[in-house]
């Protein structure tokens, strides 16, 4: 049971090249969100998905596109890359109970740094 | 707009210590809040879990505590060791809407042997 999984762990690129993370998670959950955390900011909600087929935007969406095609995978794309989208990217995911989301299960982390 | 608050943002103490980290929060309409461990270059590990009903919750040396009405929670680590060196995160979970996680910038600590 690995949990969730991020590919790559650290990635570089320049300004306006295009980049997809991916996330899995072999718990089942249903939901699953991608997160940015950076310095003195807390961790930040980006795009979260309820469900296969299923997107929604969080708190910073511009600039991602993500996409869920099936339960196990969440992914992140950026189209053009900016300097400012240089970050630490965390997938989590959670089951869902009687409507509630209960713990969030988190990924080790993509690590992108954008020149 | 909630708001989540940790002070300090860095704290170092010497080993077997025991020590206290605050969390703060701007909106008490809160569902749960949820202490996080987070070691560097890792991902975020679920600590503790506080409902909103609840005023504690304990894990071993770690005793979270939640007052919703005046929007703290305090995070109590016994007998401090070095392997307790980590980020401290809290994060409320909001009652309506989405339910989204709003997380705090964090506690550093550092343990020294």
């Amino acid at each position: 049971n690995a949990g969730v999984t991020q590919t790559p762990k650290f990635r570089v690129l320049k300004t306006g090249q295009s980049m997809t993370l991916l996330c899995a998670q072999d718990m089942n959950h249903e939901y699953m969100y991608w997160y940015r955390q950076d310095p003195g900011m807390g961790l930040r909600l980006i795009h979260y998905s309820v469900g296969e087929g299923t997107t929604a935007k969080g708190e910073v969406p511009d600039g991602y596109n993500v996409s869920r095609l099936k339960k196990q995978n969440f992914l992140l794309g950026l189209e053009s890359a900016a300097p400012s989208q240089t970050s630490v990217y965390f997938c989590a995911s959670s089951y869902v109970q009687n409507a509630i989301q209960e713990t969030q299960y988190f990924g080790p982390g993509t690590r992108l740094l954008v020149l | 707009k909630q708001e989540v608050t940790q002070i300090p943002a860095a704290l170092r103490v010497p080993e077997g210590e025991n020590l206290v980290l605050n969390c703060s929060f701007t909106d008490s309409a809160i569902y749960n809040l949820q202490w996080f461990r987070q070691d560097p270059g890792k991902g975020l590990t679920s600590l503790l879990l506080i409902q909103s009903s609840q005023r504690e919750q304990t894990s071993g040396r770690l005793n979270a505590s939640l007052d919703k009405s005046s929007g703290r929670s305090t995070l109590y680590i016994a007998a401090s060791q070095p392997g307790d060196s980590a980020t401290y995160l809290c994060a409320v979970r909001a009652d309506t809407g989405f339910q989204k996680l709003v997380f705090g910038t964090g506690t550093r600590l550092l343990v020294s042997p």
